[in-house]
């Protein structure tokens, strides 16, 4: 079977600190990969997706970004982060050429 | 992407059936319509799929109109547990790489 894992659970950061948020997923190949966020009583974001190694697209402007050195493994990064980066971060995959996303537990970031 | 509108929320006493809508107007040919369940702090998780016509499984069904610019979640005798964000997505299917998740219909469950 199939899992997502999302870590950290929980972060708090100051304003201008770095981050590295990392998702892995286990039981599949070539996933399509994506990273959403979710402001407090807002809807869901998506970030960036992803078909392949090396592959992103990026859906909103931003101070992040984010990467995936290997088929199963996506980073989401910032070198400084903002108070309005504070939220809730989800990780989800989907099957090649599918398209029901399931996610992974999140993490949730607060910007000091 | 066909965009969709849903109720902000809904309340519903246990055991009673509940039926959220969603409207899609502009939904293409080749969409599907999916249903998506949030619990607090955690991501969604899938309900159910479909077309056209009405689609059940062991957790809830969805009913299509033949002008298919809308559709009907329907959870049955609901309980406490059911209180959730519920999402309506349009998109089409194997090919959905960009999704909009909304807001959704917050519903709470009262005992």
């Amino acid at each position: 079977s199939q899992t997502i894992h999302q870590w950290p659970a929980t972060l708090v950061q100051p304003v201008g600190s770095p981050l590295s948020l990392e998702c892995t997923v286990e039981g599949t190949s070539n996933p399509n990969l994506y990273w959403y966020r979710q402001a407090a009583g807002r809807g869901l974001q998506l970030l960036f997706y992803s078909v392949g190694i090396g592959q992103i697209s990026s859906e909103v402007p931003q101070n992040l970004s984010a990467s995936r050195p290997q088929d199963r493994q996506f980073i989401l990064s910032s070198k400084k982060l903002l108070l309005s980066d504070s939220g809730f971060y989800l990780c989800a995959w989907s099957r090649e050429g599918a398209d029901t996303q399931y996610f992974g537990p999140g993490t949730r970031l607060t910007v000091l | 992407l066909a965009k969709t509108t849903q109720p902000i929320s809904m309340d519903s006493y246990e055991g009673q059936e509940v039926n959220i809508t969603c409207s899609h107007n502009n939904i293409a040919t080749n969409d599907y319509i999916t249903w998506y369940q949030q619990f607090p702090s955690q991501g969604p998780r899938f309900i159910i799929q479909g077309y056209k016509t009405k689609v059940t499984n062991e957790v809830a069904s969805l009913f299509i109109p033949a002008d298919r610019k809308s559709s009907t979640l329907s959870l049955p005798r609901v309980s406490l547990s059911d209180t959730a964000v519920y999402y309506c997505l349009v998109g089409v299917s194997g090919g959905y790489q960009k999704v909009t998740f909304g807001i959704g219909t917050k519903l709470q469950v009262i005992p």
